[in-house]
């Protein structure tokens, strides 16, 4: 049982360069979730999915896009990487938004030069 | 100010010292978490409760509504415990807020 898969584990972009995050969950869970982590400041919301074919901006969705392509997949998309969103990234997923417990995938460290 | 605070910052320990991790926060929850970040990066979620208390295995989590805080004990502290343990609450609104973490090194 891989929980959540988190690809890829590290990455560097020139600015303006695009590329996706992938992300998949094999727990049949509802919600799906892309957080960003940064020194000193909390994992913070960029966008969130609670179900298959629903996405919504969480805390700090500028400069980013995301797909939930199925039930098992979320992706985050940067169009137009900017030396901001240099970061690292973590996916997560639970069963629903209201008092479950998240799993986590295993982050990716973003670097935008 | 944060809507979750943490503390300490930073925590160092011997091993077999018994550690206390503090959460406070300023928003009405429906349910408060720990997590525990290995310095690989995971995130594994520890513990999730909206009362009272929880054990696991050396790990102790207690929460008190009223004066909205929550601590993580550790007992009989390990090397292998060493990480950055995150307190997390689920906001009456089904948002998540997370705290900034806590850094434990526990040497032998």
């Amino acid at each position: 049982n891989a929980g959540v898969t988190q690809t890829p584990k590290f990455q560097v972009l020139k600015t303006g360069q695009s590329m996706t995050l992938q992300c998949a969950q094999d727990m049949n869970h509802n919600s799906m979730y892309w957080y960003r982590q940064d020194p000193g400041m909390g994992l913070r919301l960029i966008y969130y999915s609670a179900s298959e074919g629903t996405t919504d901006k969480g805390e700090v969705p500028n400069g980013y896009n995301v797909s939930r392509l199925n039930k098992r997949e979320f992706s985050l998309r940067l169009e137009s990487a900017a030396p901001s969103q240099t970061s690292v990234y973590f996916c997560a997923s639970s069963e629903n938004r209201q008092n479950t417990e998240a799993f986590f995938g295993q982050g990716t460290r973003l670097t935008v030069v | 100010k944060n809507e979750v605070e943490q503390s300490p910052q930073n925590l160092t320990a011997q091993e077999g010292e018994f550690i206390t991790i503090n959460c406070s926060y300023s928003v009405g929850i429906s349910a408060l978490h720990w997590l525990q970040q290995h310095p690989g990066g995971g995130i594994v979620s520890l513990f999730m409760l909206s009362s009272g208390k929880k054990k696991h295995g050396r790990l102790i989590a207690t929460i008190n509504i009223q004066e909205k805080h929550s601590s993580l004990h550790i007992t009989a502290s390990h090397p292998r415990d060493s990480a950055v343990y995150i307190c997390a609450v689920t906001k009456s609104t089904d948002k998540l807020i997370f705290g900034t973490g806590t850094r434990l090194q526990v040497f032998p």
